[in-house]
């Protein structure tokens, strides 16, 4: 069936340091790649998505690139900062369905002051 | 906050009984889903419906039972079959046709007791 890998499951940065983190998604027909950060208890919020007719977005501190080829998409996060600790997962649009959304495992960001 | 509301914010169950989770939207979209997230798990898709007064089954339906009688509600029964119910449970809506992001609301945290 359809899935999404995500990589690294645990990433801890220095403050001020980029993060990057990694997923691979094996529907084709995927049109559509947000990330959602969740901090503890709380629901996940989306900080960036991506659709397939575009390369890159960037928003501030935060950027995501997709490669349809190669069926990856990869979230960089610059200048990082204490407040950036959370969970953050990747999803893939299930076919052409925008909130019918295959999620990766997560990954948890830790950064040190 | 959001404009989806989940209600309970946690919930004890006894072994063997039926429970309902309830989950609200106030913002108009016609595709509402249901999520489980495990601990070091991602989200996973128990049901979803895109129109009122129809839904479809997900990766992991067995156990659980949905209506839609309305488009502003899509209450989540987790039944007795339901062998591993203890779980954070978030429902989720979006617009259909295309271009926004899915809303999550802020979870149920479901106890076993």
């Amino acid at each position: 069936g359809e899935n999404v890998e995500q990589h690294p499951s645990t990433l801890s940065v220095q403050e001020g340091d980029s993060a990057v983190i990694k997923c691979t998604y094996s529907d084709s027909a995927s049109n559509y790649f947000p990330w959602y950060k969740q901090e503890l208890g709380k629901r996940p919020q989306l900080i960036i998505d991506i659709r397939s007719n575009v390369g890159e977005k960037k928003d501030q501190r935060i950027a995501v690139t997709l490669n349809k080829t190669a069926k990856h998409f990869s979230l960089h996060i610059t200048e990082t900062q204490p407040e950036d600790s959370a969970v953050y997962f990747c999803a893939a649009s299930r076919g052409g369905s925008q909130g019918n959304l295959i999620f990766g495992k997560g990954t948890k960001l830790s950064v040190k002051p | 906050d959001g404009g989806i509301t989940q209600s309970p914010k946690y919930l004890f169950r006894k072994e063997g009984q039926n429970v309902t989770l309830s989950c609200e939207q106030n913002l108009n979209h016609d595709a509402m889903y249901w999520y489980r997230q495990d601990p070091g798990q991602g989200l996973r898709l128990i049901y979803y419906s895109q129109i009122v007064n129809d839904f479809q089954k997900g990766d992991i339906a067995e156990g659980y039972s949905v209506s839609r009688e309305k488009k502003e509600s899509f209450p989540l029964t987790v039944t007795s079959a339901q062998k591993n119910p203890t779980a954070f449970y978030l429902c989720a809506s979006s617009a259909t046709g295309g271009g926004t992001e899915a809303f999550f609301g802020q979870g149920t945290r479901l106890t076993v007791v």
